[in-house]
């Protein structure tokens, strides 16, 4: 099955940049979605087909995707975008769904 | 605007039948070329795709479940259904129904994305 590899955490402090990747083989050739989960909470869509937001979602959240890694940026970061973030393609490989292992996103 | 809910059992025994409904509103199921699936998540883990629906009755399943996973839909009740067989443990988890909205386009490679989801619900598995 095809693999996607998140790093299990980033910090970043109020107001700056965060960077959330996720990698994979040729992942660049793939359409990848983010999503954010606040405890006890569902997911939420912020990103869809590698940089397309969601009505509802902040010009903040921006993706990217290119060669081996998909990025997903969130810019003026506030304590309420503290949240564990998850990555998803299609594998056509195999007709299913992958997620990444999910990255916590922590705001000092 | 489209809502789900799951609903079911909280609390199954092992080797039995888990069974939910998610049922749709604010939209009809069958209207627009939709699928709709089920995800779960252990707690403190990550998701896993169990598998999906489409408006029509056409299903695809995650293989590491394909056994044991069925999922149908019911379009006059605007719901759809999950029913995982001989359950253990590891099959604890909250389990989440989704909008499943896909791009086939030639120009693009294939691909899905979910939105919304329901709030999911926790199935436990215990004697």
């Amino acid at each position: 099955s095809y693999v996607l590899t998140q790093p299990p955490s980033v910090s970043v402090a109020p107001g700056k940049t965060a960077t959330i990747t996720c990698g994979g083989d040729h992942i660049g050739g793939k359409s990848v979605h983010w999503y954010q989960q606040k405890p006890a909470q569902a997911p939420v869509l912020v990103i869809y087909c590698d940089s397309d937001r969601p009505s509802g979602i902040p010009e903040r959240f921006s993706g990217s995707n290119s060669g081996n890694t998909a990025t997903l940026t969130i810019t003026s970061v506030a304590a309420g975008d503290e949240a564990d973030y998850y990555c998803q393609v299609w594998d056509g490989d195999f007709d299913h769904v992958e997620f990444g292992g999910g990255t916590k996103l922590t705001v000092l | 605007q489209v809502q789900l809910e799951e609903s079911g059992p909280g609390l199954v025994k092992p080797s039995q039948t888990l069974s939910l409904t998610c049922t749709v509103s604010g939209g009809s199921i069958s209207g627009g070329a939709y699928y709709w699936s089920w995800i779960r998540q252990p707690a403190g883990k990550g998701l896993e795709w169990i598998g999906r629906i489409s408006s029509s009755g056409g299903t695809e399943y995650n293989p590491s479940l394909k056994s044991r996973v069925t999922i149908s839909i019911d379009a006059s009740d605007n719901q759809f259904s999950l029913t995982l067989h001989s359950v253990t443990a590891a099959d604890t988890a909250v389990y989440f129904c989704a909008r499943d909205q896909d791009r086939n386009s030639g120009s693009f490679p294939y691909t899905n994305w979910f939105d919304p989801w329901g709030q999911g619900t926790l199935v436990t598995v215990s004697s």
